[in-house]
Parts: structure tokens; sequence; C-alpha cells
């Protein structure tokens, strides 16, 4: 069964970092394309970053480059996030999910960010 | 960046009913379009890929179509268990983008 479990959300002061991890079993890890997706509070969903299986190639929403970085461990079946300089707009759920056929096919169920003074 | 409109914003519909929900691409992006369900609290599931091809495990009576420009997600029979909100998204180019949400309730 595919599972995809992340973590490490939390309250974050604006400005501060925060590290999101994604656990990743019941498939070949290293063979997919990975993706962050997230959610503000009430609002549409909003693709974050992609990265290659091999993680030579990164790609990212305009409005997080320069402040996150998408990275992989093959070796531990686990896909990451960075995120620096955080700002209030970054509250939202962060979900990582599987790109497959040119489609999300499976989600985790999301680590929350609160980015607040 | 290619936008992705999703209309209606909201609807109602009754069991048993049919429902269209259309989005529409800020240009071509010939058959690169997908269809997520996502309830509340919970994380979006795929419905449909490739703007017409069902998602292994999902009922027949969703379906897509279109292409380039202008799509459709429909249920034909609307169930209990579909009352949640729909979201487009086109993966042609990155950056991927989503439409705003198409939220079904019960009427």
């Amino acid at each position: 069964e595919v599972q995809l479990v992340e973590s490490g959300g939390g309250l974050v002061q604006p400005g501060g970092s925060l590290r999101l991890s994604c656990a990743a079993s019941g498939f070949t890890f290293s063979t997919y394309w990975m993706t962050w997706v997230r959610q503000a509070p009430g609002k549409g969903l909003e693709w974050v970053a992609n990265i290659k299986p091999d993680g030579s190639e990164k790609f990212y929403v305009d409005s997080v480059k320069g402040r996150f970085t998408i990275s992989r461990d093959n070796a531990k079946n686990s896909l990451y996030l960075q995120m620096n300089s955080l700002r209030a707009e970054d509250t939202a759920v962060y979900y990582c999910a599987i790109l497959l056929n040119y489609a999300l096919d499976y989600w985790g169920q999301g680590t929350l960010v609160t980015v607040s003074s | 960046d290619i936008q992705m409109t999703q209309s209606p914003s909201s609807l109602s519909a009754s069991i048993g009913g049919r429902v269209t929900i259309t989005c529409r691409a800020s240009q071509s992006i010939n058959s690169y379009l997908n269809w997520y369900q996502q309830k509340p609290r919970k994380a979006p599931k795929l419905l449909i890929y490739a703007a017409s091809i069902l998602q292994s495990g999902v009922p027949s009576r969703f379906s897509g179509s279109g292409s380039g420009t202008d799509f459709t997600l429909t249920i034909s029979s609307l169930q209990p268990e579909d009352f949640a909100t729909y979201s487009c998204q086109q993966s042609y180019s990155t950056p991927l983008t989503f439409g705003g949400g198409t939220k079904v309730e019960i009427k």
C-alpha cells in the first residue's frame, strides 16, 4: 500500500525556518518525480515544487524561489522541503505527492505550517 | 504562467442529479488536464488524468472531456459521498497551476 507521511510542520515566526519531511513507502520511491503542494486556510491548491527521481532537476513556483529547497534521499525513501525566510503568506497545509502520468497520483495527509509572531 | 479558471465556484445539486463543472485554460494545454476531489480536512484525491482517463478505483459516474483550452468534469448521478470540492490542474508546463475549485453542496 502506498503511503506518504508528512511531518515537520508547526508554528514559526516570520523570517524563521522549517524543514518538512515526507516518508514514502509501498512503492519504488527512487523512480518517481515527487511534488510539494500547499493549501492556505480556506483557499485553493498551489503547486510549490517538483524534483526528478535522481534529484538532478528541481522546479519551483516563483513565490518560493530562493527561499525553499526541495530535496530527496532515495536511500531513506524520503522527500524534504527546507523553508527559509518564512512569511505569513506561507501559512498553509503542505502536502507531498507522487507525480505520475503528469498527474498528482497519490497525496499524503499534509502537515500544517503556521507563520506568525 | 497558465491560468486555470473553473466555473461555477459552487453549486447545489440533488442526489441522483447530473453535475457539470468546467475548467478553462488561458492557453492550449492539449490534454494535460487533471481533476481532483477534496473533502474537508482531507488530502485531494485524483479522479481523472489526461482530461478523460479515469483513475483506478474511481466510480464510472465520473467522466472528463475536452482538449486545448476547455474541459469538463461530469458526475452523471450524484451520490452522497460526492459532496466535496473539485479542482482542475494543468500539467502542460511549470508552474503547475490549479483552478480555484468548485464546491458541490447538497440541494
